[in-house]
């Protein structure tokens, strides 16, 4: 059974500062990772998405890896700003299920002005 | 651009009423998702539809049911609201499994 775990549940950091998210997944037969950001109150924004053939992907600030073969994944965001403050979650979609789609927890994240 | 439109935005039941979420997607997307999300916890897929007259069970479906009759539509019904079903409810779509959903706002459910 296919579990998505992101450590850790919540992080503050300073402004300014690069931080890296984590996210692992204990079955390699994915079709793809997706990062989300959820804001309080509100739905899910997809950040990124890696396909499985893909070792990253770059959105301004932010850059994801993937590496499939040890089950992990990294956010990483470069210059943290306030605005930044947000819960991520990660997902990934099962080979074969693009029903299935497997979420972590979340990280919360806030970044110290 | 509306995305995906959820409504109500909130909403309080009684024990054993019953209900429809609301759903609505202006995008022309063919999956379309429900899922919820408990405190401090991932989400969780309770349906799923991949086409208008095409839906299917998630991995929570207990006391649950939906209809898709028109692409852009996906409500969810609850029929005899339990205190477990509190919960914040998320719609999502997408043009395909494997491309990016976009999700609602939520409905914040809760049953008393």
């Amino acid at each position: 059974k296919q579990e998505v775990t992101q450590i850790p549940a919540a992080l503050s950091v300073p402004e300014g500062e690069n931080l890296v998210l984590n996210c692992s997944f204990t079955d390699s037969a994915i079709y793809n990772l997706q990062w989300f950001r959820q804001d309080p109150g509100k739905g899910l924004t997809s950040l990124l998405l890696i396909q499985s053939s893909q070792r990253e992907q770059t959105s301004g600030r932010l850059n994801a890896s993937l590496d499939k073969s040890s089950g992990r994944s990294t956010l990483y965001i470069a210059a943290s700003q306030p605005g930044d403050s947000a819960t991520y979650l990660c997902a990934v979609t099962l080979m074969n299920r693009d029903d299935k789609i497997i979420f972590g927890k979340g990280t919360r994240l806030h970044i110290l002005p | 651009n509306a995305g995906v439109t959820q409504t109500p935005k909130f909403r309080i039941l009684k024990i054993g009423q019953s209900m429809t979420l609301q759903c609505a997607q202006d995008m022309n997307h063919n999956y379309m998702y429900w899922y919820r999300q408990d405190p401090g916890m991932g989400l969780k897929l309770i349906y799923y539809s991949v086409g208008a007259g095409i839906t299917d069970k998630g991995e929570v479906p207990n006391g649950y049911n939906v209809s898709r009759s028109t692409t852009e539509d996906f409500p969810l019904r609850l029929e005899l609201a339990a205190p477990s079903q509190t919960s914040v409810y998320f719609c999502a779509s997408s043009t395909k499994g494997l491309q990016p959903q976009h999700f609602g706002d939520g409905t914040r459910l809760s049953i008393l």
